[in-house]
């Protein structure tokens, strides 16, 4: 089984900052990840696929980049929506990471 | 635009069998997709539990795999989920989601509680 880790757990950030969020796998995925947004009591959403590509209707200050076994998620400049936890996942085999809460600060 | 709704009992009995159905509106079962299930306890994170193919193939986490079995209804357009010998442990939210091949559209989410 492919483990994938995120870091750091929680992140508190202000409004208007920016936020990294790291994701690693155990082995290789290639580009094979996946970025999603949880809010509380709401289904997850995709943001990213493919390491880097946004999914439709994604605003530009989210982005993706990566491949093998390091990914990371910026948002450039956190609104107040932002505020959520983020889960990695890879495709290959359908693992996900353990989740980062963004906080405010 | 595809939209997925899980429906089934929100309590079920130690020992016993959870059932869920995923229905399909917007769009067709049959299309070039796989169909997942997906479930979060409370306060964790995510974890797969299968997927089903509209031929009838599937694939299951390994970890649920003597449990679990994913069915597919193409004449109600839905898919559907069976646990069985089920403890507290799976409690959870459990999601369905279409595959795409990453998980691009999600059912809202039905909470399960195991419990006498």
């Amino acid at each position: 089984e492919i483990v994938m880790t995120q870091s750091p757990a929680t992140l508190s950030v202000s409004p208007g900052e920016r936020a990294t969020l790291s994701c690693r796998a155990s082995q290789s995925v290639s580009s094979n990840l996946a970025w999603y947004q949880q809010k509380p009591g709401q289904a997850p959403r995709l943001l990213i696929y493919g390491a880097s590509t946004r999914a439709t209707g994604i605003p530009a200050r989210f982005s993706g980049s990566g491949s093998g076994t390091e990914f990371t998620l910026t948002i450039s400049s956190l609104q107040s929506e932002d505020f959520a936890v983020y889960h990695c996942q890879q495709y290959n085999n359908w693992t996900f990471g353990q989740g980062t809460k963004v906080e405010i600060k | 635009q595809v939209q997925l709704q899980e429906s089934g009992p929100g309590l079920v009995k130690p020992s016993g069998t959870l059932s869920l159905t995923c229905a399909v509106s917007g769009g067709s079962i049959s299309s070039s997709n796989w169909w997942s299930w997906v479930r979060q306890p409370p306060g964790k994170g995510l974890e797969w539990i299968g997927e089903i193919y509209h031929s009838g193939s599937t694939n299951y986490n390994p970890s649920l795999k003597s449990r679990v079995t994913i069915s597919v209804d193409k004449s109600k357009n839905q898919f559907s989920l069976k646990l069985s010998s089920v403890t507290a442990a799976d409690t959870a939210v459990y999601y369905c989601a279409r595959v795409s091949p990453f998980m691009d559209v999600w059912g809202k989410g039905t909470t399960v509680t195991v419990s006498s």
